[in-house]
Order: structure tokens, then C-alpha cells, then sequence
């Protein structure tokens, strides 16, 4: 079945660079995706890569996909509090029916001045 | 430009009490869903439903039933609430092409 692994935790100094990781099972996913929940709020699509491609830069983010691992990264450069948040990472199956996703449990990544 | 909205924000109920939690969206959106998040264990897909008139259980179905009113609404019903039905409620709406979900803003439920 599909699963999504991720740490629960992460945290680092502002200035930093954070790496969120996360690993998949459903090697048929075509989209991979990173939200992201801000305390209180519902989730906002952060960034997204086609399971064709490596990596994908969107200014501060860069995901990195290794399909041969089953693992997908995030890093945002120079963390700043505001970055502060939940992310989720999440793949939409092949066989999953209208675009559903399989989300993981989630890291929460704090910030510290 | 609402996005998605849902209703109400916060509910407390008592174990064997019934509630319906409203969703509306303004996007023209085919797809809608409904998500539960418990602490530690990210987003559970309720039920869904990938176009007017069609609804379908997801991964947590058990205790609740679903209404697509029309285009725009889907609705969650809880027929007799359960403290295990505690959790905050996501619903979400999507174009059926497109690979973005659009989140409102969450219910927070506590069944006491």
C-alpha cells in the first residue's frame, strides 16, 4: 500500500539551511508534493516535482528527488522565523481515484532567532 | 475570492450528539474532500467526492456520512459524535486535472 514517511521534528537558527526529508512507497507516483500548515490555518501547496525530473528550484526551496530511494527532500535556504510551520510531504498515486493524496504525519520545523 | 470555507470553526460536543460541518467553495472546483488531522498523524482522507452527484469513502469513513449539495457544498455529518471523532476537520476542493488542493481554513471539534 501507499505510505509516507517523515520525521516529526526539525529544528535550526535562522540563517540556516533546513532539510526536510521524506520517503515513499508508491513508486507509480507521478506527482510528489510539499505543503505547507501555518499554526491555525489549513494547508497551502508549498512546491511540487514530476516524478521525470531530479530536482526543482522555486527561489529559497529546492526539492531533490531520488526515485531509485523512494526519497524526496526539501530545503529551504536561509530559514527565517516566519518559515516556521508544519510540512507535509505528499504523493498522489497512479491508481488513486481524482488526484487523491496520501499525505505523511507531517514535521514540524522550528526557528530560532 | 473566499476560496474554501467551512463552518463552524470551533464545536464541542457530547458523546451521541449529531452536527453537520459545512463546506462551501467559490473556484468552480469538480472535486471535494474531507480530511481529519490528529496530532502525530498528519491528514486522513474522510470521503470525497470527484463530482456533483458522486461521493466516495476514503482511508476513515467509519461514523460519518457525506452530502454533495450541489457544485459548490460538501457537507460531513457525524450521526452520533464519539470522543474519537475529537480532531480538527479539513475540508478541501480541486480542479480534476489539476494536481493542487485548496485547504479551508479547518473546523477544530471536541467531543466530550
Amino acid at each position: 500500500g501507499e505510505d509516507v514517511e517523515q520525521s516529526l521534528f526539525l529544528s535550526v537558527r535562522e540563517g540556516d539551511s533546513s532539510v526536510i526529508n521524506c520517503t515513499y512507497t508508491d513508486s507509480s507516483s507521478t506527482y510528489l508534493y510539499w505543503y505547507k500548515q501555518e499554526p491555525g490555518a489549513g494547508l497551502q501547496l508549498l512546491t511540487y516535482i514530476f516524478s521525470n525530473m531530479d530536482m526543482k528550484q522555486d527561489q529559497r526551496l529546492t526539492v531533490l528527488l531520488n526515485k531509485k530511494d523512494k526519497h524526496l527532500s526539501l530545503r529551504i535556504a536561509d530559514t527565517q522565523t516566519g518559515d516556521s510551520a508544519i510540512y507535509f510531504c505528499a504523493e498522489r498515486g497512479y491508481g488513486g481515484s481524482q488526484g487523491n493524496l496520501i499525505f505523511g504525519k507531517g514535521t514540524k520545523l522550528s526557528v530560532k532567532p | 475570492n473566499a476560496g474554501v470555507t467551512q463552518t463552524p470553526k470551533f464545536q464541542v460536543l457530547k458523546t451521541g450528539q449529531s452536527m453537520t460541518l459545512q463546506c462551501a467553495q467559490d473556484m468552480n472546483h469538480n472535486s471535494m474532500y474531507w480530511y481529519r488531522q490528529d496530532p502525530g498523524m498528519g491528514l486522513r482522507l474522510i470521503y470525497y467526492s470527484a463530482s456533483e452527484g458522486t461521493t466516495d469513502k476514503g482511508e476513515v469513513p467509519n461514523g460519518y456520512n457525506v452530502s454533495r449539495l450541489n457544485k459548490r457544498e460538501f457537507s460531513l455529518r457525524l450521526e452520533s459524535a464519539a470522543p474519537s471523532q475529537t480532531s480538527v476537520y479539513f475540508c478541501a476542493s480541486k480542479q480534476t486535472e489539476s494536481y493542487e488542493q485548496y485547504f479551508g481554513p479547518g473546523t477544530r471539534l471536541t467531543v466530550t
